[in-house]
């Protein structure tokens, strides 16, 4: 089974603050991607990733960078938090283009 | 621009029930359609993937079918047991992208009472 980890469940953090979130698939997955969650607006993508060193914006990057420097691993990084940014995070990653897209268990983000 | 709808959404019916979850979709060129399902504070469990070709797929109790011409999908869950109890979400890829991008449906939260 595909396993798609992300390193944190819950985290809080201050507004001004670089916040991290990672993201860790191990099927050598080419394709990785960031998505947020919020009530009533349903999922939408922020960022994605089809190779090492390679990313492509989403539907909403504002306010956001990631980093793939490893196949396996994909960052998403927001560079000064606001309270905007508080949401549920969820990464995923597919083996191409054409295959399904598998899950994390997300995170929960709060900004204060 | 696409959008994906999904109607009711929330849904409770006594266990045992078959029940229908839809989605419906206002551009047809799409690749493909895929079904979620999210447990509360989770991530998203693919259940089932359609291609555009295909006009259904079956995994246990569960059974997808696909109608591109009328940008509609259907997810049947047979004998609904309170372990059912999750948001179902489903999602479109479109053709000719480059991307795998999906486009989302805000979901149908089902509640199978005991």
């Amino acid at each position: 089974d595909v396993k798609v980890t992300q390193s944190s469940r819950y985290l809080v953090k201050r507004t001004g603050e670089k916040v991290f979130l990672e993201c860790v698939q191990d099927m050598d997955h080419e394709n990785m991607f960031w998505y947020r969650q919020d009530p009533g607006l349903g999922l939408r993508l922020i960022y994605f990733s089809y190779d090492v060193k390679m990313k492509e914006k989403g539907d909403i990057p504002e306010g956001y960078s990631v980093s793939r420097e490893k196949k396996e691993r994909f960052s998403l990084i927001l560079e000064s938090a606001s309270t905007n940014q508080t949401s549920m995070y969820l990464c995923a990653s597919s083996l191409t283009l054409h295959q399904p897209q598998h899950f994390g268990d997300g995170t929960r983000l709060s900004i204060l | 621009k696409q959008e994906v709808t999904q109607i009711p959404a929330a849904l409770s019916v006594p266990e045992g029930e078959n029940l229908v979850l839809n989605c419906s979709f206002t551009d047809s060129a799409i690749y493909n359609l895929q079904w979620f399902r999210q447990d509360p504070g989770k991530g998203l469990t693919s259940l089932l993937l359609i291609q555009s070709s295909q006009r259904e797929q079956t995994s246990g109790r569960l059974n997808a079918s696909l109608d591109k011409s009328s940008g509609r999908s259907t997810l049947y869950i047979a004998a609904s047991q309170p372990g059912d109890s999750a948001t179902y979400l489903c999602a479109v890829r479109q053709e000719g992208g480059a991307t795998n991008k999906l486009i989302f449906g805000t979901g149908t939260l089902l509640a199978v009472q005991p």
